[in-house]
């Protein structure tokens, strides 16, 4: 069964500093990997989402990277802002066709203005 | 661009009580998916399905919890009897199955306590 694990659970840091979210999976046989964003008494928001035979993907200041022989993630952060504030969960897309995502318990970032 | 809708946005029930919530994935999504959110287990895949058909519901903890989906808008989970440890924040996503990498849209969820 895979499972998903998320270090560190809970992270706060100073605004404008760089930092990393790391996400780790026991099946590397995925289909693709997403990182979401979650602000309290809301919904997910997709930030990113990387194909099983992608390295990395970026948006903006973020920037994912996959290592699926590894079974690792990481989601890097440049620059952080107060807005950046919130939990970022990590998730993988089985192989196989199943298309439910089996989610990480997220890391609860707080950016310190 | 309407996103997920999911109704009530919160519901508190005594326990036995039947509970049904609601969700209206995004128009032209052809997967749509349940999620439970708590503390103690995170998010956890209850069922999905793919044109209206359900294709895995191993995420179903009991008897007790149902799911339908009777057109391409709109889907239900239903509850009957509710128990306390189904309080939860209840999630439902959708996404377009026209091509394999696309992102799940949530919606903000329901917040159900069953007392």
């Amino acid at each position: 069964k895979q499972e998903v694990t998320q270090i560190p659970a809970a992270l706060s840091v100073p605004e404008g500093e760089n930092l990393v979210l790391n996400c780790s999976f026991t099946d590397s046989a995925i289909y693709n990997l997403q990182w979401f964003r979650q602000d309290p008494g809301k919904g997910l928001t997709s930030l990113l989402l990387i194909q099983s035979s992608q390295r990395e993907q970026t948006s903006g200041r973020l920037n994912a990277s996959l290592d699926k022989s590894s079974g690792r993630s990481t989601l890097y952060i440049a620059a952080s802002q107060p807005g950046d504030s919130a939990t970022y969960l990590c998730a993988v897309r089985p192989g196989g066709g199943a298309d439910g995502l089996t989610f990480g318990k997220g890391t609860h970032l707080i950016i310190q203005p | 661009d309407a996103g997920v809708i999911q109704s009530p946005r919160h519901e508190v029930t005594e326990m036995g009580q039947e509970v049904t919530l609601r969700c209206k994935p995004i128009s032209g999504h052809n997967s749509l998916f349940w999620y439970r959110q708590t503390m103690m287990r995170g998010l956890e895949l209850l069922i999905y399905f793919n044109n209206n058909v359900p294709i895995d519901d191993s995420g179903m903890p009991e008897d007790r919890f149902s799911a339908k989906m009777p057109n391409a808008s709109f889907s239900t989970l239903k509850i009957q009897p509710s128990e306390p440890r189904d309080s939860a924040v209840y999630f439902c996503a959708s996404k377009t199955g026209t091509a394999m990498n696309q992102p799940q849209h949530f919606g903000d969820g329901t917040r159900l306590s069953i007392l």
